[in-house]
């Protein structure tokens, strides 16, 4: 059963700071991996979609990785600002489950001004 | 129309009672998807519809919970005999295929009181 972890939980930051959040996952045998944003009380915004041919995909200051070897992907934020205050959630579509996406539990980030 | 829909954003309900929830995907997506989540976790995964049958139901907690899409667009999610354990936020997604990038609606808020 694929299994997928966040670190940290939750992380507080001053404005302006870089920063990298962690998602591994314990089955290597993925297709694809796809960073959500989440703010309170709202549905899931999709970031970025890493395909597992894929090293790493970019958005304006956000770069995503993957190391599909090792179980690993990593969101770093460049420059971050109050409007990143979000939870990030990262999830895996497995090669052979169909099309479920597997949920890590998130990292709920803080920016402070 | 632009993202994917979903009715009603909020929804209380007596235990015991019968709730549908309605899902409008993005138009010409194929694949849409329930999912369900609870305060502080990653969505769990429900139901998965390719067209209009349902490619995966696994997600499904038992047998109270039903879920159709009937022309291939629009879904309803169906709950009978609600209980107090069923309150949650149940989400939506829609992606253009099985295996490509899955954008998530604003989700509905069920409390079973």
């Amino acid at each position: 059963k694929q299994e997928v972890t966040q670190i940290p939980a939750a992380l507080s930051v001053p404005e302006g700071e870089n920063l990298v959040l962690n998602c591994s996952f314990t089955d290597s045998a993925i297709y694809n991996l796809q960073w959500f944003r989440q703010d309170p009380g709202k549905g899931l915004t999709s970031l970025l979609l890493i395909q597992s041919s894929q090293r790493e995909q970019t958005s304006g200051r956000l770069n995503a990785s993957l190391d599909k070897s090792s179980g690993r992907s990593t969101l770093y934020i460049a420059a971050s600002q109050p409007g990143d205050s979000a939870t990030y959630l990262c999830a895996v579509r497995r090669e052979t489950s169909g099309s479920r996406l597997t949920f890590g539990e998130g990292t709920q980030l803080t920016v402070n001004p | 129309g632009a993202g994917v829909s979903q009715t009603p954003s909020n929804k209380v309900t007596e235990k015991g009672k019968y709730v549908e929830l309605r899902c409008d995907p993005i138009s010409g997506h194929t694949a849409l998807y329930w999912y369900r989540q609870s305060l502080g976790q990653g969505p769990e995964f429900l139901i998965y519809f390719q067209g209009t049958g349902a490619a995966d139901d696994s997600g499904l907690p038992n047998d109270r919970f039903f879920a159709v899409r009937p022309e291939g667009s629009v879904s309803t999610l169906k709950i009978q005999r609600t209980e107090r354990g069923d309150s949650a936020v149940y989400l939506c997604a829609s992606s253009r295929g099985r295996e490509t990038e899955a954008f998530f609606g604003q989700g509905t808020r069920l409390t079973v009181v």
